[in-house]
């Protein structure tokens, strides 16, 4: 079992739909995690942290299950510019070792 | 403009030879990694330092090395054991060792094997 497991998608929506992606991650003594956005070509970028009582950033939101080992991300409203490659991170010790997962792709379409 | 910069952007290696990719960085940043991207697959931690002149073998250390003389500076070079070069190769710092802090990535070099 891969240590963070995301579906590849791809995930088709139009404009101003509202979008979900799961993460499962198979250490249970995981410290922190995140949701980093890859656009074509180019480097991670932070796009949110996921705390344990969920966390907000305008159209995006976090949630974290711990019980069932998931993260999950929702978007809200899509925009065209959200399309792009998201990736699930998990830091499983609690120190610089970073764990991504393959990344979902979403394409907003008009 | 604080940041991490990466050089080249795309690189060739011939067969049997050794290439180094450049990173540095000016945001102070203690800890330094060096992660490789294949298609469909997460990044994959070659490498990664928490101060100047030390460092630590990640997940998939063969067939590369590096140095950190500086704290700005943590060059990759992907020697000739390393047969199947070919992938995205990101670099990024973080502002302290031993946590769990975000991680900011380089614009990445792609290396080709001819």
């Amino acid at each position: 079992r891969k240590e963070v497991e995301q579906d590849p998608g791809p995930f088709n929506v139009p404009e101003g739909a509202t979008v979900a992606f799961n993460c499962t991650y198979s250490n249970s003594a995981s410290q922190s995690f995140f949701w980093y956005r890859q656009d074509c070509r180019k480097e991670p970028k932070l796009l949110m942290s996921v705390y344990s009582s969920g966390n907000e950033d305008g159209r995006f939101t976090a949630q974290l299950n711990r019980a069932s080992q998931y993260i999950s991300l929702l978007i809200r409203d899509s925009k065209l510019s959200d399309s792009a490659t998201y990736l699930c991170v998990v830091n499983p010790e609690g120190g610089n070792k970073l764990v991504f997962g393959a990344g979902t792709i979403l394409r907003v379409k008009s | 403009d604080g940041g991490i910069t990466q050089s080249p952007k795309y690189l060739f290696r011939k067969e049997g030879q050794n290439v180094t990719l450049s990173c540095e960085q000016n945001l102070n940043h203690d800890a330094m990694y060096w992660y490789r991207q294949d298609p469909g697959q997460g990044l994959r931690l070659i490498y990664y330092s928490q101060i100047v002149n030390d460092f630590q073998k990640g997940d998939i250390a063969e067939g590369y090395s590096v140095s950190r003389e500086k704290k700005e500076s943590f060059p990759l070079t992907v020697t000739s054991a390393q047969k199947n070069p070919t992938a995205f190769y990101l670099c990024a710092s973080s502002i302290t060792a031993g946590r769990s802090e975000t991680q900011y990535f380089g614009p990445g070099t792609r290396l080709l094997v001819l």
